[in-house]
């Protein structure tokens, strides 16, 4: 069974504060992302990566940046939390290419991070 | 530009009652590829469906059914006897080919079954 491995599913973490969040994926995938939503918007891409030391931004990446140092292995990391930046952050991997029949992409179970 | 549009915020029905959730797209691509994810309370994403561009059929999935119509632009799904375990968070979700595996996803629809 294909795993994508979100380390914290509840974090409360103060504003200023560093934060870290870790992904990892049991698939040998070369992708790699990290999503956030929100109520009422949905899902949003913040980073991926193809490769391992590759990223590139996506949709809403201010106030995020990433770390890929192994392959199975995708950080996203909050520099100076702030209240914004409370919500739910979703990983996801998938091999590279189109989604077609022989292309998934998984998620993992979520990380609610709080910033107080 | 690529878009994925949900109307339905929220859909209250009573178990065994059919519930259809809308999805409208937007795209210029000619290939693209179609999804729906079910986010039940624990929160992980669970792929249901996907369709790409070239296939208009209907599908059915047991109690599960998904109309694409490219003319409408839409990919609208339907539970029929709708049960409490349905009750979640549903997206739509749209990939351009030319953007590879890059997932744009609509708002969402909270889906609530009441027994």
């Amino acid at each position: 069974d294909v795993k994508v491995t979100q380390s914290s599913r509840y974090l409360v973490k103060r504003t200023g504060e560093k934060v870290f969040l870790e992904c990892v994926q049991d698939m040998d995938h070369e992708n790699m992302f990290w999503y956030r939503q929100d109520p009422g918007l949905g899902l949003r891409l913040i980073y991926f990566s193809y490769d391992v030391k590759m990223k590139e931004k996506g949709d809403i990446p201010e106030g995020y940046s990433v770390s890929r140092e192994k392959k199975e292995r995708f950080s996203l990391i909050l520099e100076s939390a702030s209240t914004n930046q409370t919500s739910m952050y979703l990983c996801a991997s998938s091999f590279p290419g189109q989604l077609s029949s022989g292309n998934t992409i998984y998620f993992g179970e979520g990380s609610w991070l709080t910033v107080v | 530009a690529q878009k994925v549009t949900q109307a339905q915020t929220e859909i209250s029905v009573v178990e065994k009652e059919d519930v259809t959730l809308d999805c409208v797209y937007e795209t210029r691509d000619t290939t693209y590829y179609l999804f729906w994810y079910k986010q039940p309370p624990s929160g992980e994403l669970v792929f249901l469906i996907r369709r790409n561009s070239f296939d208009e059929q209907n599908e059915i999935s047991g109690r599960y059914s998904w109309n694409f119509q490219k003319s409408t632009s839409s990919f609208n799904f339907t539970i029929t006897a709708s049960q409490v375990v349905d009750s979640a968070v549903y997206f739509c979700a749209l990939s351009e080919a030319r953007y590879g595996n890059k997932l744009v996803f609509g708002a969402g629809t909270i889906l609530r079954v009441k027994s």
